[in-house]
């Protein structure tokens, strides 16, 4: 089936900051990818849609790109704030499946 | 807009005792809706999945079950609970099987 990595267990920043995350994954179809925020104690937020065919999204102030030729995609924000402490899913809805692989989450830190 | 709402909040439960936990959503008709698991600290592990009224797809076998006995509404249920049933439970709501709207999520606590 299909498979989502992500690497980065723990990130910490300070204010300012630039932030980057990276997820690959592995899939035989034409997958659609997600970013989602988790702050603690609450269920996981949207935070960005990427489809293969944008390559990009931006929301908040966070950007996501997509590659395609090293299956990866990625998360980045230019200047991050203490509020943005929190953890980071990437995930991947198989086309046609409703079935949904999240990775195993970046706990962001980020330090004033 | 819509709203998801998850019962009960907590619950500490037995080993070996039974347990149903609800899911409703408001202000949308014939959403997708799904359950995950999350261990503490852990990622999100799809359960179930549901596109219509009476019909649920399995994801993965951990001895629960789940039922969507109205449009609006998905429950969860198992009548043995194990201790690796402790977690947080979320519900959560798809227009069309992409972008997932979570509810704010049960944790369950199995001593």
């Amino acid at each position: 089936g299909d498979s989502v990595t992500q690497k980065q267990g723990q990130v910490t920043l300070s204010e300012d900051d630039f932030l980057f995350i990276n997820c690959t994954y592995s899939t035989t179809t034409y997958p659609t990818l997600f970013w989602y925020v988790q702050y603690p104690g609450q269920g996981p937020q949207l935070l960005l849609k990427v489809t293969t065919a944008n390559n990009k999204g931006i929301s908040r102030g966070f950007e996501a790109t997509y590659d395609k030729g090293t299956t990866s995609f990625h998360l980045q924000k230019a200047s991050v704030q203490e509020s943005d402490s929190a953890v980071y899913f990437c995930a991947l809805v198989e086309a046609n499946t409703n079935k949904v692989v999240f990775g195993t989450g970046t706990r962001l830190q980020v330090l004033p | 807009a819509q709203t998801i709402h998850q019962w009960p909040v907590a619950e500490i439960k037995a080993v070996g005792s039974p347990l149903s936990l609800g899911c409703t959503i408001k202000g949308k008709s014939s959403p997708n809706l799904y359950w995950y698991w999350q261990a503490t600290g852990g990622t999100l592990q799809q359960l179930f999945y549901s596109i219509t009224v009476g019909q649920v797809e399995s994801v993965v076998q951990l001895n629960l079950s789940a039922s969507r006995p109205k449009d609006d509404q998905f429950i969860l249920s198992t009548e043995k609970l194990l201790l690796s049933h402790s977690g947080f439970y979320l519900c959560a709501w798809s227009p069309d099987g992409g972008e997932q709207y979570f509810g704010p999520g049960t944790r369950l606590t199995v001593l």
